[in-house]
């Protein structure tokens, strides 16, 4: 079956630290691979997606290279800001499973203090 | 709509009673999901929808859950008979066609329910 490892939290980091959120994956044929943000009080957000192997998604600074020989998906940033603080999820969406739904990983947890 | 819309954003239930969540997807999008994602848990699947007919309801925790989705468009999520334990947040999204690779999943802000 399909699944996603997230690194546990929570991660506490000073404002302009660099950041790197480790995520790997398991799955049955070849998944599109996503990030998506969760705010404070708020829905998941759409933050990046690669849908191929060496493809790299970027958005608001953050950045994920699809590695397919090591299965990863890690996010990373060079300069977070206190508004980064949220909740991240890596998730994949496969084809082969019903309706293409997401599997998500745990979810890693970010404080920026300033 | 521009996005994803739920109602209610919060709603408070006696123990026991049954609630209706609403889910109006983005238009045009076929395929809706619903998620459950209770107090510091990850993201649980409940059930898919592919126009009017759900594929998938395997994520469906008991009996007492059901859901429908008519005219392709609005879905209505039922809890019977709720308990403290369905306290959560229930994640509507929705996508346009599934078997397309690379099609993002979007997801409305959800609604709170607590059971007292």
């Amino acid at each position: 079956g399909n699944s996603v490892t997230q690194m546990e939290g929570p991660v506490t980091l000073s404002e302009e630290a660099f950041l790197t959120i480790n995520c790997t994956y398991t799955a049955t044929g070849y998944p599109s691979l996503f990030w998506y943000v969760q705010y404070p009080g708020e829905g998941l957000q759409l933050l990046l997606k690669a849908t191929k192997a060496d493809d790299k998604g970027s958005n608001k600074g953050f950045e994920a290279t699809y590695r397919k020989e090591t299965t990863s998906f890690h996010l990373e940033k060079g300069s977070v800001q206190v508004s980064d603080s949220a909740v991240y999820f890596c998730a994949l969406r496969a084809q082969e499973t019903s309706g293409s739904r997401l599997t998500f990983g745990e979810g890693t947890q970010l404080t920026v203090n300033p | 709509g521009a996005g994803v819309s739920q109602s209610p954003s919060n709603k408070v239930t006696e123990k026991g009673k049954d609630v209706e969540l609403r889910c109006d997807p983005i238009s045009g999008h076929t395929a809706l999901y619903w998620y459950r994602q209770s107090l510091g848990q990850g993201l649980e699947f409940l059930i898919y929808f592919q126009g009017n007919s759900a594929p998938d309801k395997s994520g469906l925790p008991s009996d007492r859950f059901s859901a429908e989705r008519t005219g392709g468009s609005v879905s209505t999520l039922t809890i019977q008979r709720t308990q403290q334990e369905d306290s959560a947040v229930y994640l509507c999204a929705s996508s346009l066609d599934p078997g397309a690779r690379g099609n993002t999943i979007y997801f409305g802000e959800g609604s709170w329910l607590t059971v007292v």
